[in-house]
């Protein structure tokens, strides 16, 4: 069974520029969730999608944004990239209808924004 | 406000013995507990979960506790091997609820030593 696949695993771009992340979740798992990890903060949650639906989102700005097709993979976008957004960015999904626990993760992109 | 708290950034423990890893949590809510385990440039890897209904959980050489009242868990690694050096986060959820994502501590980076 596939893992959780994460594509590009890593990434440069200028600052002002925007960057898309793609996530293929397990096979059969309708939640897809996003985390930012950075060495000073750790791992925190921008959003959960369940069924196309945005169903919970952290505490980012607006230029933060994700969506999730109907085959459950999912994409978030960073608009305006500033130097502050250079971290690894996560991707885990769950079977779990409720949210909360079974979450598999992938590798991750790390994102360099210069 | 941090909601998950692991208040030690590293801990250092000789092969063969015991890692004890703290993780202490505010919202009386959460009701599903995690620890994941992550390499440099991996995604966290599932540990062992505990639901709030019970106070202890063991699988293998990891044992999870949970102490409701003091709002405290802790996982013991018995016996300890050089193999699970790695950042050990603690989670927290509260299945079905508005905060159905995890919700990490900033990690412990756990040493065994040879």
């Amino acid at each position: 069974k596939a893992g959780v696949t994460q594509t590009p695993r890593y990434l440069i771009k200028t600052r002002g520029q925007q960057v898309t992340l793609s996530c293929s979740p397990i096979s059969g798992h309708r939640s897809v969730s996003w985390y930012q990890q950075t060495p000073g903060q750790g791992l925190q949650f921008l959003f959960e999608y369940f069924s196309e639906t945005q169903r919970n989102k952290g505490n980012f700005p607006g230029r933060f944004s994700g969506r999730q097709f109907s085959n459950s993979r999912s994409e978030m976008n960073v608009s305006t990239l500033e130097l502050g957004d250079s971290a690894l960015y996560l991707c885990a999904s769950s079977s779990d209808s409720l949210g909360g626990y079974g979450y598999t993760f992938g590798s991750g992109t790390r994102l360099t924004v210069v | 406000d941090q909601q998950v708290k692991q208040n030690s950034p590293s801990l250092s423990v000789q092969e063969g013995r015991i890692s004890i890893l703290n993780c202490d949590y505010t919202n009386s809510m959460f009701d599903y507990f995690l620890w994941y385990k992550k390499y440099p440039a991996e995604g966290p890897t599932f540990l062992i979960s505990i639901s709030s209904i019970k106070d202890k959980n063991e699988d293998g050489r990891f044992t999870v506790f949970l102490n409701k009242s003091a709002k405290h868990l802790s996982l013991h690694i018995v016996p300890s091997q050089p193999g699970d050096s790695a950042v050990y986060f603690c989670a927290a959820s509260r299945r079905g609820g508005s905060q159905g994502n995890l919700i990490f501590g900033k990690g412990t980076k756990l040493s065994v030593k040879p």
